[in-house]
């Protein structure tokens, strides 16, 4: 079965700092690799998708990549800013579902 | 629609109750996704369908659970004789086609068993 991790459990950082959230996968045969934020008691709203073949995709200060031989995936967050607080996941699928981490707090403090 | 919508939003039942919980996904997606997620934990599968069949029901945690999409668009999750540790926020995803394309996913509903 696959199993996904995601370090570290919490994060804070002060305004303006870039971060690097770390998401390891135990089984390498994914289709594609999706980063998601959610706020507290709400859904979860997609950031970005990598697909299998290939190796990061990029959104505004966002940029995920994914090294599949290895098994892990990181998610970027240039100059980051208080909106960005949240809880980050991420979820490998392997056809039929999405395998989540526990993900990420990250707390940015103005 | 624009998004993926699940109503309601909240649900507060009484153990032992029976419970439906309803996702419309985005209009033209074919694969539909239900998840369990308890606070602090990340999502957990409960079934994927892709049209109108079941093709994984293996997350479903016993037979007091059971979900159709008869018209493979709406989705209805239907848990029977609901006990407490059932209480958790239930999230419906869609995507247009399965396995390869991105998931969008509802805003959930917060189910709380009483």
């Amino acid at each position: 079965k696959q199993e996904v991790t995601q370090i570290p459990a919490a994060l804070s950082v002060p305004e303006g700092e870039n971060l690097v959230l770390n998401c390891s996968f135990t089984d390498s045969a994914i289709y594609n690799l999706q980063w998601f934020r959610q706020d507290p008691g709400k859904g979860l709203t997609s950031l970005l998708l990598i697909q299998s073949s290939q190796r990061e995709q990029t959104s505004g200060r966002l940029n995920a990549s994914l090294d599949k031989s290895s098994g892990r995936s990181t998610l970027y967050i240039a100059a980051s800013q208080p909106g960005d607080s949240a809880t980050y996941l991420c979820a490998a699928s392997t056809g039929n579902q999405f395998y989540f981490g526990t993900g990420t707090s990250l707390t940015v403090i103005p | 629609g624009a998004g993926v919508s699940q109503t309601p939003s909240n649900k507060v039942t009484e153990k032992g109750k029976y419970v439906e919980l309803r996702c419309d996904p985005i209009s033209g997606h074919t694969a539909l996704y239900w998840y369990r997620q308890s606070l602090g934990q990340g999502p957990e599968f409960l079934i994927y369908f892709q049209g109108t069949g079941a093709a994984d029901d293996s997350g479903l945690p016993n037979d007091r659970f059971f979900a159709v999409r008869p018209e493979g668009s709406v989705s209805t999750l239907k848990i029977q004789r609901t006990e407490r540790g059932d209480s958790a926020m239930y999230l419906c995803a869609s995507s247009p086609r399965p396995a390869d394309t991105e998931a969008f996913f509802g805003q959930g509903t917060r189910l709380t068993v009483v």
